[in-house]
């Protein structure tokens, strides 16, 4: 199994400033990487796939970056709505998908 | 457009059993894999099947085969999951995911929650 690990846990940001989460996988995963976004009480929603593809209709403050087994989701400058959860994904192991065990990104 | 619409939560007893669905719509059903991902209270996210209604063809978390079935009724655009006899430990929100063409969930469901509970 490819195991996925976010960090940090909780990310406290104030609004106007960027966010930098981080998603490493257990082996190499090319850029076969999915994040999602999962605001409180919703479904999560796709953000990011491929590594950095944008999802349609996510604003271009949202990048997604890395290969390998280093991944990265900028928010360059957070909005009140950006509060949520956000979780990686690998799914070059299909359909054995991994997920991260999530980021919370707080407002400061 | 895509969407993804769940059955209603769910107040069960231990030793039940319980089948939730999910319908889909704005697309062709049969031609995309409809899996499943379950999320506990204050956790995170874990796949546990999937499946392909244009043939059946399915599979399954090894943390999850046995503990449940998924099946669908492409006639209606409808897949399913269900649990021959509920634990408390299955007290979780279960949300139905389409599968962008081998990969990554492009569509989730609103969510059902199941609460397991004497």
């Amino acid at each position: 199994e490819i195991v996925m690990t976010q960090s940090p846990v909780t990310l406290s940001v104030s609004p106007g400033e960027r966010a930098t989460l981080s998603c490493r996988a257990s082996q190499n995963i090319s850029n076969i990487l999915a994040w999602y976004q999962q605001r409180p009480d919703q479904a999560p929603r796709l953000l990011i796939f491929g590594a950095s593809t944008r999802a349609t209709g996510i604003p271009a403050r949202f990048s997604g970056s890395g290969s390998g087994t280093e991944f990265t989701l900028t928010i360059s400058s957070l909005q009140s709505e950006d509060l949520a959860v956000y979780y990686c994904q690998q799914y070059t192991d299909w359909p054995f998908f991994t997920f991260g065990g999530g980021t919370k990104v707080e407002i400061k | 457009e895509v969407h993804l619409v769940q059955s209603g939560a769910e107040l069960k007893k231990p030793g039940e059993s319980l089948k939730i669905s999910c319908r889909g719509s704005g697309y062709s059903f049969s031609h995309y894999w409809i899996g499943w991902v379950r999320q506990k209270p204050g956790k995170g996210l874990e796949w546990m099947a999937i499946m392909y209604p244009g043939d059946s063809e399915t599979r399954y978390s090894p943390s999850f085969e046995g503990q449940v079935t998924i099946s669908a009724d492409k006639s209606i655009s409808v897949a399913y999951l269900q649990w021959s006899s509920l634990k408390a430990s299955d007290t979780a929100i279960y949300y139905c995911v389409r599968d962008s063409s081998g990969s990554f969930f492009d569509y989730w469901g609103q969510g059902t929650l199941v609460a397991v509970s004497t």
